[in-house]
């Protein structure tokens, strides 16, 4: 079992749709939690920071971070053909060097 | 700021030669790190570092080295290349501390070895 599991999509919505990706985890002793975004051909952007477990919100992101089921998730309100990208989640634990776990990524297509 | 550069931006090598892989980052960061990214696989931990001089095995270290002489620069160094280590590699860097270890990534560098 891999430590962090996400669902490699593609997943194809219309423009303006609400998105939501998810990634699943094995290791409890995860503590920070990160989504990047990631356009073909780029390097990974940093896109939502969540320590521990709860909801933060910036603009049409929302991360959201249930620790009891090992479970994440980003919500993307309004989608934008300019949201087609890669997003991959990302974990750390404490004493980690700051070292990063990262899922697989979910491809995700916004269609105009 | 130029943030994170690398070079090249891509290379083709024969199996069995030689090649670095140059990193560098202009934020002062203490931490850097060394990706590589498969077709389908996220991104796996090759080589890191707290700071210069001093670096530690990630999860896929092996046909790799490094070096940190100086806090900006992070070389990559394939020996023998395989074709194995087709690939693309990020390089990143971060601050050193707590709420702020947002990895910063560099472009990558695309590396076909045949």
């Amino acid at each position: 079992q891999k430590e962090v599991e996400q669902d490699p999509g593609p997943l194809s919505v219309p423009e303006g749709a609400i998105v939501s990706l998810n990634c699943t985890y094995s290791n409890s002793a995860f503590q920070y939690f990160m989504w990047y975004r990631q356009y073909s051909r780029k390097g990974p952007e940093l896109l939502m920071y969540t320590y521990s477990s709860g909801n933060k919100e910036d603009g049409r992101f929302t991360a959201q971070v249930d620790k009891s089921s090992k479970y994440i998730s980003l919500f993307i309100r309004d989608s934008q053909p300019s949201d087609s990208a890669t997003y991959l989640c990302a974990m750390s634990w404490m004493d980690s060097s700051y070292k990063l776990i990262f899922g697989s990524g979910t491809r995700l297509l916004v269609r105009p | 700021n130029a943030g994170v550069t690398q070079t090249p931006k891509f290379r083709i090598l024969k199996i069995g030669q030689s090649m670095t892989l140059q990193c560098t980052q202009d934020m002062n960061h203490n931490y850097m790190y060394w990706y590589r990214q498969d077709p389908g696989m996220g991104l796996k931990l090759i080589y890191y570092s707290v700071g210069a001089g001093i670096t530690d095995k990630g999860e896929v270290p092996n046909g790799y080295n490094v070096s940190r002489s100086t806090t900006e620069d992070f070389p990559l160094r394939l020996e023998l290349a395989a074709p194995s280590q087709t690939s693309v590699y990020f390089c990143a860097s971060s601050y050193s501390y707590r709420g702020q270890e947002t990895q910063y990534f560099g472009p990558g560098t695309r590396l076909l070895v045949l």
